[in-house]
């Protein structure tokens, strides 16, 4: 069973960089044909796609973000991070990790982290 | 991007009830249209994937349909266990995952 850990620091000061790990357990990232993700959801609000990295390393954004974020990620630690830089309190968020299955009609994602809440505040 | 929309947007239904939620697309996505729970401090749970396909594990109370632009998710025989907030979810614009608002099922 694929599990995914959150963990960074749970406050960011404005303005500074917000910096997120998952470590994924019960499995290897480098095996099947998957993505790994991070979503976010401000408190009361909906869920927001923020990027994906791919086990070639080769990443992808979302638009509104891309100036400001990158996700890396470590194999042999079989983890990935989400860097995102410039926050302002409208990136204060509940951050999940997540993995994307691509199936044959659309990816989904079928495994998420718990989730680890950032606040940016000073 | 293509945008989806979920109606509505909350709903009150009492154990045993079947309820629907729909998602509509601003242009078609075939079936590339997913279905998530997520209760109050939760990760989500993946529901349906391929407008239609249940995941494994999750109860057949739940089913999803629907091709094209209109999607919808049924739950039969509503259990207390089933009221949470229910997203709809697409990946036919390249590139980009979309989320729909959210749809709210509380109790009667």
């Amino acid at each position: 069973q694929v599990q995914l850990q959150e963990s960074g620091p749970g406050l960011v000061k404005p303005s500074q960089t917000l910096s997120l790990t998952c470590t994924v357990s019960g499995g290897s990232m480098s095996t099947g044909y998957y993505y790994w993700s991070w979503i976010r959801q401000p408190a009361g609000k909906g869920l927001e796609w923020v990027g994906r990295i791919y086990t070639s390393g080769s990443a992808n954004y979302n638009p509104s973000l891309k100036s400001r974020v990158s996700i890396s990620m470590d194999t042999s630690k079989n983890q990935f991070s989400l860097k995102l830089n410039s926050v302002t309190a409208a990136d204060t968020a509940m951050y999940f990790c997540a993995r994307i299955n691509s199936g044959t009609t659309s990816d989904y994602f079928d495994y998420w982290g718990q989730g680890i809440l950032v606040t940016v505040s000073s | 991007d293509i945008q989806v929309t979920q109606s509505p947007s909350s709903l009150s239904a009492s154990v045993g009830d079947r309820v629907t939620i729909t998602c509509r697309a601003s242009q078609s996505i075939r079936t590339y249209l997913n279905w998530y729970q997520q209760k109050p401090g939760k990760a989500p749970i993946l529901l349906i994937h391929g407008a239609s396909t249940l995941q494994s594990g999750v109860p057949s109370r739940f089913g999803g349909s629907g091709s094209g632009t209109d999607f919808t998710l049924t739950i039969t025989n509503l259990q207390p266990e089933d009221f949470a907030t229910y997203y709809c979810q697409h990946n036919y614009s390249p590139l980009m995952y979309i989320f729909g608002q959210g749809t709210k099922l509380e109790i009667k």
